[in-house]
């Protein structure tokens, strides 16, 4: 069974620039997360999907930060414009259901840095 | 706030060493406690949970109980390997709430043969 798969899995862009990040989910899975990870620390939730709504968006810049997950199965995530304080990885997960210690499979991440 | 707590690395063993890595958490209520490792160039992938206080998660060797008293979810492996080298984070989620990760800072290990 395929796991989750993410691309591209590393982008080098200027400041300024728009960016975007794409994830598909193990198939059957109707919650998907992404996370951001700061260097040197854990990963931070951004926006978790229940099918094809948003349901927790509440930590996701919004002013330049947007997301979609159209038809509940693969998501985009993206920066416009990007800031240099935006180099992370980007990871995304996704669940069966998005209850409690329903175990998240991760995606090996996007690896984005800002210039 | 809820947050999770981890013992700095990087953390250097040799081979067939014993392994601790510390865990302590924060938060309300009763919540689910996870380890995760995320081997070097890999995703995070689940390597034990507890979900209530006094049960023992293992796997391929790592133990982790859930002692509520000290707020505490410590790892431990008896013997670690070489393959053992990767990152590993500790995360909780909240009794509840949905399932929302809320990890620690991570703790690299490095085995040396």
């Amino acid at each position: 069974e395929a796991g989750v798969v993410q691309s591209p899995r590393y982008k080098i862009i200027e400041k300024k620039q728009p960016v975007a990040f794409w994830c598909n989910p193990i198939s059957g899975h109707n919650t998907l997360y992404w996370y951001r990870q700061n260097l040197g620390q854990g990963p931070e939730l951004l926006i978790r999907y229940e099918n094809e709504e948003a349901v927790d968006d509440s930590q996701l810049p919004k002013d330049r930060f947007s997301a979609e997950r159209l038809k509940g199965v693969d998501s985009t995530l993206k920066i416009q414009p990007a800031e240099l304080g935006d180099s992370a990885v980007y990871l995304c997960a996704s669940s069966l259901e998005g209850r409690q210690n329903n175990e998240q499979f991760f995606g090996p991440g996007t690896r984005l840095t800002v210039l | 706030g809820n947050s999770v707590t981890q013992m700095e690395g990087p953390v250097t063993l040799s081979e067939e060493a014993f392994l601790t890595i510390n865990c302590t958490y924060t938060a309300t209520g009763y919540p689910s406690l996870f380890w995760y490792v995320q081997y070097p160039g890999e995703g995070l992938q689940l390597l034990l949970k507890a979900t209530k206080a006094d049960d023992k998660g293992s796997n391929k060797g790592f133990e982790a109980t859930y002692r509520k008293e000290t707020t505490s979810f410590h790892l431990e492996k008896g013997s670690v390997q070489v393959s053992d080298s990767a990152v590993y984070f500790c995360a909780l989620t909240l009794s509840g709430g949905y399932n929302k990760l809320i990890f620690g800072a991570g703790t690299r290990l490095a085995v040396h043969p």
